[in-house]
């Protein structure tokens, strides 16, 4: 079945870009996801890719998607004490919509 | 639009008793997800829904639970009877017609804790 890891923490210095990293199973991905969970809040969309494309850019954030060896990454430039909350990668094959997510990576920004 | 409306949005219950979610989905959306978060397992997919029909409930934990969608704008999580295993936030997401993205959208969440 479909599988999708992350790494669990990640910290960062306030005006530090931040990478978090994902890699999925299904080759058969047509979109990949990065959502975003506050605390206390149930998940947003922050951008999506289509899985023909390399990357993707939307202000701070810059979604890279490599294919071949099936791993998305999520870069926040500027990152701001805001921007502290959970994220999550998923991808799904469109279809029954059913959306695999991944375990997601707790981003903390020191000050 | 109201978003998706879940309720009630904590809910603490002893051991035994049966549990009641509930799911508004927002208007016009034709999937319908429930799924449980613990800090141990993670975001967990319990079972979703197609035009109001269940299509994917092997996530279902065990015969304590069971969900019902009876009409396009309501949706019921049920546990009987509950246990502290049980204890979770329980979020509701609804999702647009096929031929999109597959974005769905989250409810609060309902905080369950069972004594």
């Amino acid at each position: 079945g479909e599988d999708v890891e992350q790494s669990l923490f990640l910290s960062v210095r306030e005006g530090d870009s931040s990478v978090i990293n994902c890699t999925y199973t299904d080759s058969s991905s047509t979109y990949l996801y990065w959502y975003k969970q506050e605390p206390g809040a149930g998940l947003q969309l922050l951008t999506y890719i289509f899985s023909n494309m390399d990357m993707k850019q939307d202000q701070r954030l810059t979604v890279l998607l490599n294919k071949k060896d099936k791993h998305l990454s999520l870069r926040i430039a500027d990152t701001q004490t805001g921007d502290s909350a959970i994220y999550f990668c998923a991808e799904s094959t469109g279809g029954y919509q059913k959306v695999t997510f991944g375990t997601g990576t707790k981003l903390q920004v020191i000050p | 639009d109201a978003g998706v409306i879940q309720s009630p949005r904590h809910e603490v219950t002893e051991m035994g008793q049966e549990v009641t979610l509930r799911c508004k989905p927002i208007s016009g959306h034709n999937s319908l997800f429930w799924y449980r978060q613990t800090m141990m397992r993670g975001l967990e997919l319990l079972i979703y829904f197609n035009n109001n029909v269940p299509i994917d409930d092997s996530g279902m934990p065990e015969d304590r639970f069971s969900a019902k969608m009876p009409n396009a704008s309501f949706s019921t999580l049920k546990i009987q009877p509950s246990e502290p295993r049980d204890s979770a936030v329980y979020f509701c997401a609804s999702s647009k017609p096929p031929g999109s993205p597959d974005t769905q959208y989250f409810g609060p969440g309902t905080r369950l804790t069972v004594l």
